[in-house]
């Protein structure tokens, strides 16, 4: 089926390892987004990117690293986790139109570091 | 840089009763975007409204319409006939109309208000 998709939906680590939170879209989709929700924040952009191979830092990038290798994976690696890198972690595509190409959104992962 | 305001964390509204949501942004430009997505505890976002800054007409979705206010850069969002399954939260977003580069492309959310519906 065609959509955005996130993996793991949960995920619990141990602080100072590496996680990866997987980003798949199947509407070739030009612009990828990572955002992290917290609660009292909204929603805040990590990193973005423009097309494969072109990436670039949001509003809270540090400690976290993306690659855009191939047009629909956008991974989002953590380094070395922290506490407070706790919160829900959502991607998101759209394409190059304007107004009628809106946000599209994957399902989330929840991500706990203990 | 634009920043959104929702100003009220919570809100409560009776089923079949209309519920309005405020939303506020800062800007300098002229031409943008403006959404309302809905959050239910499913976790997913869902495009609920969308306005362009240029058009006047308020735009309106079956039982959802917004109130856009361009000189008083506010956006609020009404629901009428409010239903159990509107509960959720609701997020309030801005995006530029520019189109050069990523960076502009990216949408800048407010901090949500969640909704409950009371039976």
């Amino acid at each position: 089926d065609a959509g955005i998709t996130q993996s793991p939906r949960y995920k619990i680590t141990e602080t100072g390892r590496q996680v990866t939170l997987m980003c798949h879209q199947t509407w070739s989709h030009s612009y990828m987004f990572w955002y992290r929700q917290d609660l009292g924040h909204g929603l805040r952009l990590i990193y973005y990117s423009a097309a494969a191979d072109i990436t670039d830092k949001g509003e809270v990038p540090d400690g976290y690293v993306v690659s855009r290798s191939k047009t629909e994976n956008f991974p989002l690696t953590l380094e070395s986790a922290t506490r407070s890198q706790t919160s829900v972690y959502f991607c998101a595509s759209r394409g190059t139109g304007g107004f009628n190409s809106p946000l599209h959104f994957g399902n989330g992962t929840r991500l706990t570091v203990t | 840089a634009q920043t959104v305001t929702q100003s009220q964390p919570e809100m409560s509204v009776q089923e079949a009763e209309t519920v309005t949501l405020s939303c506020t942004y800062d800007t300098s430009e002229s031409d943008y975007y403006l959404f309302w997505y809905k959050q239910p505890p499913s976790r997913q976002m869902i495009l609920v409204i969308r306005q362009e800054a240029y058009k006047q007409q308020n735009a309106t979705e079956n039982r959802f319409s917004v109130n856009f206010q361009k000189a008083a850069k506010s956006f609020s969002l009404k629901i009428s006939d409010s239903q159990l399954g509107d509960a959720a939260m609701y997020f309030c977003a801005y995006r530029t109309e520019l189109n050069y580069g990523g960076a502009t492309n990216k949408l800048i959310f407010g901090t949500g208000t969640l909704l409950a519906v009371q039976p």
